[in-house]
């Protein structure tokens, strides 16, 4: 399969503990993003990143959220001192052109 | 991002065209009209794409008025796994994210 991955496709967490969700982009593309979908709502963004280097981070990303995509390669979304509103589904896109493939996301229940 | 304007909801039949909706009168002249679809459960998936002529691929076509503000994406013959929430983005130039809104969720019946 050489679509995007993501890993894991569900994770229920206690409130307070860290996460971390990663995403495996179509290979040779450039271009990595996080999406954070709630229920009932499109996906909103979180942040992008052009190879290793990260070029914008959403308002939403608030200091408990870290991405990285080391060698431009894989990416981590890590959550510090998780909180029940971090509920959500997160979903990982890559690109190299306009049109951006979409991962199957990881949803997060924060109990 | 050009603000777009969708229906809420729209139901279809099987095997009919599903004509979307789609306003973005704000667009500029270098706004492409993209078009993505999120079936329950799964990440969103791309559809087409357009700047001012019609175009048409293997999932759909997509129309787009004259004077840009508004446009119309079909699918010709909607099968049952078409049911899905439609979004339909106009992105800044040379701003490869995506900004969704609520999208129009489509219910294709038998």
């Amino acid at each position: 399969d050489t679509g995007v991955s993501q890993d894991p496709r569900h994770k229920i967490t206690k409130r307070g503990q860290n996460v971390t969700f990663r995403c495996d982009p179509i290979s040779e593309h450039n271009r990595l993003y996080w999406y954070r979908q709630t229920l009932g709502q499109g996906p909103e963004f979180l942040t992008y990143f052009q190879n290793e280097a990260q070029l914008e981070k959403s308002r939403l990303l608030s200091d408990r959220f870290s991405a990285e995509r080391p060698k431009g390669s894989f990416s981590t979304l890590e959550i510090q001192r998780t909180e029940q509103g971090d509920s959500a589904m997160y979903l990982c896109a890559s690109s190299r052109t306009v049109e951006a493939f979409f991962g199957q996301g990881t949803r997060l229940t924060v109990v | 991002d050009a603000k777009t304007t969708q229906p809420t909801s729209m139901d279809c039949a099987e095997g009919r065209a599903a004509n979307l909706p789609c306003n973005h009168s704000t667009i500029s002249g270098n706004e492409y009209v993209y078009w993505y679809r999120q079936i329950h459960s799964q990440g969103p998936q791309y559809i087409i794409h357009g700047l001012k002529n019609n175009e048409t691929n293997e999932m759909a076509s997509l129309i787009i008025t004259e004077d840009r503000k508004s446009s119309t994406l079909i699918l010709p013959h909607a099968t049952l796994r078409d049911t899905a929430v439609y979004y339909c983005i106009v992105p800044l130039p040379d701003d490869y994210k995506l900004s969704f809104g609520a999208g129009t969720t489509v219910t294709v019946r038998a």
